[in-house]
């Protein structure tokens, strides 16, 4: 069974400019969320689909960013435009329905503003 | 607000125990997770409790008290491949999004 994949694995682009983070989920897993890691601090919660529905994007910093997942598959994250303290690690993770204990992460982007 | 503590760094010397502590206050409870994750690489799932009490897989061990907002992490019989960062996880419903720790940093000696 493939694992959560995430695409770039690394992206270096420059304030202002626009970048877009793609999360292929593992297969059949309706539960697919978005977190960040800014450097030197926690793992923090962007958001929540479940299928194709925001369930939660409590964590999203502000409309900056952009999150997507048509047809309830992949889901894309969209930054634009982005700004310095936009850089981080960004990971995507899955999980089935019905309260699973374990999410499965992504690799992560490594994503750097300049 | 929520926040979970747990140490920063810890050191231990390869074929001893660790116990890495963590302490949680949030607006909900329904689990509390570990996650181990490597330099560079994606947090992966050690372990879960949502009832009081000792759960063990392989060399490690989780454990929580669900009245003390407490929880710990056991490694035994450390190995040099443990060396990562440790992040204790509180997820507040069913499905429901994962708050992480900051993370402790295990450096082991050897």
């Amino acid at each position: 069974e493939a694992g959560v994949t995430q695409f770039p694995s690394h992206s270096v682009i420059e304030k202002g400019q626009t970048v877009t983070l793609r999360c292929d989920p593992i297969s059949g897993h309706d539960n697919l969320y978005w977190y960040r890691r800014v450097m030197g601090k926690e793992i923090k919660f962007l958001l929540h689909f479940v299928k194709e529905s925001k369930q939660d994007e409590s964590g999203m910093p502000n409309n900056r960013f952009l999150a997507e997942r048509t047809g309830g598959t992949y889901s894309t994250l969209k930054v634009q435009p982005a700004e310095l303290e936009d850089s981080g690690v960004y990971f995507c993770a899955s999980s089935g329905l019905g309260g699973e204990s374990e999410q499965y992460f992504g690799p992560g982007t490594r994503l750097t503003v300049t | 607000g929520q926040s979970l503590e747990q140490p920063s760094e810890v050191t231990a010397v390869e074929g001893a125990i660790v116990q890495i502590n963590c302490t949680y206050q949030t607006s909900g409870f329904y689990g509390l997770s570990w996650y181990q994750q490597h330099d560079g690489g994606a947090p992966t799932f050690l372990s879960y409790n949502a009832l009081d009490g000792l759960e063990e897989t392989g060399r490690f061990s989780s454990f929580l008290s669900r009245s003390d907002s407490y929880g710990y992490l056991l490694l035994q019989e450390l190995q040099m491949k443990d060396s990562a960062s440790y992040f204790c996880a509180v997820s507040s419903g069913i499905d429901d999004k994962i708050i992480f720790g900051k993370g402790t940093r295990l450096h082991i000696l050897p």
